[in-house]
């Protein structure tokens, strides 16, 4: 792939509980995106990040957050996981998103029990 | 509110028959994006759409955009059995903006059949 890996790729967790999933890079790209995939919905961002600690809010992004210290690492936090945030995760990277698109992440696949 | 409209959101093909995937959509962006996803897997780039009047072509798929109409067109000639997946169409959702940031349909999942 391009040099984009999310972690974990699979994860459990219980109602009410916190849980952070990380997305790296190392192509250097300026953008970042977190969107959450259901079916019926297609692909919904959640965050974006437009350099480091510069973030902004998508279109679903009640009870998320996320932060971005280092150019390569994106952070998106479930601060208090609920059964409606049970998704499939992915992360996207840009560099000139107007003439080279987005590559996207494997996926992280989040079940909230 | 932006949408981005596909149709039709299932299409069962025979192998050897050509068809048309519809991507509408309600802003002014002139930059159009079609993703391929198999089952379970993340989201392949099949073409990045510019401008208006635009058309590329990869082997048995043509995507094209109208910028006027706000449609885009993915076209499957002659299709196999490996062209089953889901198809994305995504647009720009920030207007004439640089940070860009993607709104997706809903995808179609097309399925060939022999």
């Amino acid at each position: 792939d391009a040099g984009i890996t999310q972690s974990p790729r699979h994860k459990v967790t219980e109602t009410g509980t916190p849980v952070t999933l990380r997305c790296h890079q190392t192509e250097n790209h300026r953008y970042m995106y977190w969107y959450r995939q259901d079916p019926g919905h297609g692909l919904r961002l959640i965050h974006y990040s437009y350099g480091v600690k510069d973030t902004d809010k998508g279109e679903v992004s009640d009870g998320y957050s996320v932060s971005r210290s280092k150019t390569e690492d994106f952070l998106l936090t479930l601060e208090s996981a609920t059964s409606s945030q049970t998704s499939v995760y992915f992360c996207a990277i840009s560099e000139i998103p107007e003439n080279y698109g987005y590559t996207f992440g494997s996926g992280t696949r989040l079940t909230v029990v | 509110e932006l949408k981005v409209e596909q149709n039709p959101l299932f299409l069962s093909m025979q192998e050897g028959k050509n068809y048309t995937i519809y991507c509408n959509y309600s802003t002014t962006s002139d930059r159009l994006y079609w993703y391929r996803q198999d089952p379970g897997k993340s989201l392949e780039s099949l073409f990045v759409l510019l401008s208006n009047g635009a058309v590329k072509q990869e082997g048995r798929l043509m995507a094209s955009l109208d910028t006027k109409a706000r449609l885009s067109t993915l076209h499957i000639t002659a299709a196999v059995h490996d062209l089953s997946a889901t198809y994305f169409c995504a647009v720009d959702g920030r207007e004439g903006g640089s940070q860009g940031n993607l709104i997706f349909g809903k995808g179609t999942k097309l399925s060939v059949k022999p």
